[in-house]
């Protein structure tokens, strides 16, 4: 079947620090995949998104890579800020229908 | 535009109630779903509507029907709350097609005692 499988654990680090969260997709076909974000209290929003292989997805200084190879779809920014922190999920929309399968999130916690 | 709306924005039920969480979007799209976020489950998929008239049965439909009222509106229904079903619900919706962007609600928070 479909799933996303996201890094365990939140993610603490320092205000102008690299953020990497990894994201491996398992999918029959090529999906459209997503990074969604949550702020506290806040419903999802949209962060980014591919929808196909080596596509660059960014916005707001975060960005993934669509590998096929790999199956996988890792959040970066180069330098993150207090404003940041939040819950990111990564997403995958399978081809044929919008049934949208998301990983188990990760906390990102950026302190000053 | 508001966007995707959900009332209410937190509900207490005691076992055994009844209750329909409310959603609607201004934004003319075609499909619309239901999920519920758990501590560490990430979201899944209760029920979603591909089109007016339509709904179909997600990842964790027990316990829940759907209505789509009209294009605009899909309402959740739960028959008989139980402490289980304690969890935030978010309503989403999408123009149809395989690429395009789900867009969520602020949610509705539920506990059930």
């Amino acid at each position: 079947g479909n799933s996303v499988t996201q890094m365990e654990g939140p993610v603490t680090l320092s205000e102008e620090a690299f953020l990497t969260i990894n994201c491996t997709y398992t999918a029959t076909g090529y999906p459209s995949l997503f990074w969604y974000v949550q702020y506290p209290g806040e419903g999802l929003q949209l962060l980014l998104k591919a929808t196909k292989a080596d596509d660059k997805g960014s916005n707001k200084g975060f960005e993934a890579t669509y590998r096929k190879e790999t199956t996988s779809f890792h959040l970066e920014k180069g330098s993150v800020q207090v404003s940041d922190s939040a819950v990111y999920f990564c997403a995958l929309n399978p081809a044929g229908n919008n049934r949208l399968a998301f990983g188990k999130g990760n906390q990102v916690v950026v302190i000053p | 535009n508001a966007g995707v709306t959900q009332t209410p924005k937190f509900q207490v039920l005691k076992t055994g109630q009844s209750m329909t969480l409310q959603c609607a979007q201004d934004m003319n799209h075609n499909s619309m779903y239901w999920y519920r976020q758990d501590p560490g489950m990430g979201l899944r998929l209760i029920y979603y509507s591909a089109s007016e008239g339509t709904t179909d049965k997600g990842e964790v439909p027990n316990g829940y029907n759907v209505s789509r009222l009209n294009k605009r509106e899909f309402s959740l229904r739960l028959e008989s709350a139980a402490p289980s079903q304690t969890s935030v619900y978010f309503c989403a919706s999408s123009d149809y097609g395989q690429r395009e962007t789900q867009y969520f609600g602020p949610g509705t928070r539920l506990l059930v005692l």
